[in-house]
């Protein structure tokens, strides 16, 4: 089946640079892409979300963005704090479904 | 409120065995998400309940399981426990089954010696 397909590559970053986690999948389908971030020992926890008909969507200190064209999906974290060290994944689903296919995750470690 | 509570937090089986999983939803909330993440596979979808009845399911062999009470509480089974079933169990609830209105669980942990 078709799968959202991310590395499982790890990021350091100093605290108070900007971090940028990528992902690449493969179903056109999808109108929804949702980050979430997993913290040890919790479950995924909902970052932010953005519908197949907008390329930008901006949260607090998070930007996602979205290009079609090229099935690609991108988290930037503003100022990155020691706190949003996680392991960060893409997801997408079609709402006409109640199923998310995940990718496998980033790792991201914020030094002080 | 309440968030979505799985029990129990950690569990050690040996094959052959089997197991059940328990998740509660946030209240209000009628759609059951089970998914297991493994470090190999990421997160993969097992089945969704909603109001009691299973409306989608992934590929995983019979011997997972599930079902959901009238109260939207919702348990999983694996029967004949493997070695490869050890993973992170996870539930989500959300109000009507749509994955962008998930609120995960903080899983089960599952061991298979």
């Amino acid at each position: 089946g078709e799968s959202v397909g991310l590395h499982l590559p790890t990021l350091s970053v100093q605290e108070g640079d900007n971090s940028i986690i990528n992902c690449a999948y493969s179903n056109s389908a999808s109108d929804y892409f949702i980050w979430y971030k997993q913290e040890s020992g919790k479950g995924p926890q909902f970052i932010i979300d953005i519908r197949s008909n907008m390329d930008k969507r901006q949260g607090q200190r998070v930007t996602v963005l979205l290009n079609k064209t090229v099935k690609h999906l991108s988290l930037q974290i503003a100022a990155t704090q020691p706190g949003d060290s996680a392991v960060y994944f893409c997801s997408y689903g079609d709402s006409g479904y109640s199923t998310l296919t995940f990718g496998k995750g980033t790792m991201l470690l914020v030094s002080p | 409120k309440a968030g979505v509570t799985q029990t129990p937090r950690y569990l050690i089986k040996t094959r052959g065995q089997q197991v059940t999983l328990s998740c509660s939803p946030i209240s209000g909330h009628r759609s059951v998400s089970w998914y297991q993440q493994t470090p190999g596979q990421g997160l993969q979808f097992l089945f969704e309940y909603f109001s009691e009845t299973q409306r989608n399911k992934g590929n995983f062999p019979g011997r997972f399981s599930g079902r959901q009470f009238s109260n939207s509480r919702s348990e999983m089974n694996v029967s004949t426990l493997e070695l490869g079933d050890s993973a992170l169990y996870l539930c989500a609830s959300s109000l009507t089954g749509q994955g962008y209105g998930y609120t995960f669980g903080s899983g089960t942990r599952l061991t298979v010696v």
